[in-house]
């Protein structure tokens, strides 16, 4: 068990729709990071989030969206959903996000997301 | 951008057998890190390397930061059916706030 939790493990939903995805970080971790894993993609890197601010942004698509709130959980929203939009979306945690010695990334057990 | 690759895609071994795998960059990177993701569940830490020429140790695994900066080798000796998942690479490019970019992953099976 990293420490990280998320919520929903799983999700199945239509195209078109919207959804959240919830994660809360290790206790006293800071930053947060949000991965999408697809089969042909692999582990993609979307967007980083420290203390409340966005730090850092990948491959994250103009529908998805994501926020870090004052108690330090996260969300993803993913919005007009497309069938290649399914994956799993880990998020997670470090406790700086500064590329520091000891700054390293512990991983969510996933939420696999499935559009029909 | 900034790709890491990682040899062999796949590996099937025999149970009690020495595995090694590697990972490569075109470019340099200043933080390496192996994680270990078994079917369903979230990839977790192995180990992480901060130094080129680091050898770093975890159990039965054994990792390096090659010299040039540019690629990293995991070894993995006497396998046993546990270890079996997918072995992904990882590198934060030199520079601060820099993003942690993941390789393919090599697939591990041990036939006990």
């Amino acid at each position: 068990d990293s420490g990280v939790t998320q919520t929903p493990k799983h999700l199945i939903t239509a195209t078109g729709q919207r959804v959240t995805l919830r994660c809360s970080p290790r206790s006293g971790d800071l930053s947060v990071y949000w991965y999408q894993q697809s089969l042909d993609q692999g582990l993609q890197f979307l967007i980083q989030y420290y203390n409340g601010e966005e730090r850092a942004k990948g491959n994250i698509l103009e529908r998805f969206s994501a926020q870090q709130f004052p108690d330090l959980h996260s969300e993803l929203n993913l919005s007009s959903l497309e069938l290649g939009d399914s994956a799993l979306y880990f998020c997670a945690s470090s406790v700086e996000g500064s590329g520091s010695l000891i700054d390293t990334q512990y991983f969510g057990p996933g939420t696999r997301l499935t559009v029909l | 951008g900034q790709q890491l690759n990682q040899s062999p895609q796949s590996m099937f071994i025999q149970e009690g057998e020495d595995v090694s795998m590697n990972c490569t960059s075109s470019s340099i990177f200043n933080t390496w890190l192996w994680y270990k993701q078994d079917p369903g569940e979230g990839p977790v830490l192995l180990i992480a390397l901060y130094k080129a020429g680091e050898l770093t140790s975890n159990g039965r695994l054994t990792a390096q930061f090659g010299i040039t900066r540019k690629d990293s080798f995991l070894n993995i000796s006497a396998s046993i059916p546990s270890d079996v998942g997918i072995y992904f690479c990882a590198g934060q490019p030199y520079g601060p706030y820099d993003k942690v970019i993941f390789g393919p992953g090599t697939s591990l099976s041990v036939i006990p």
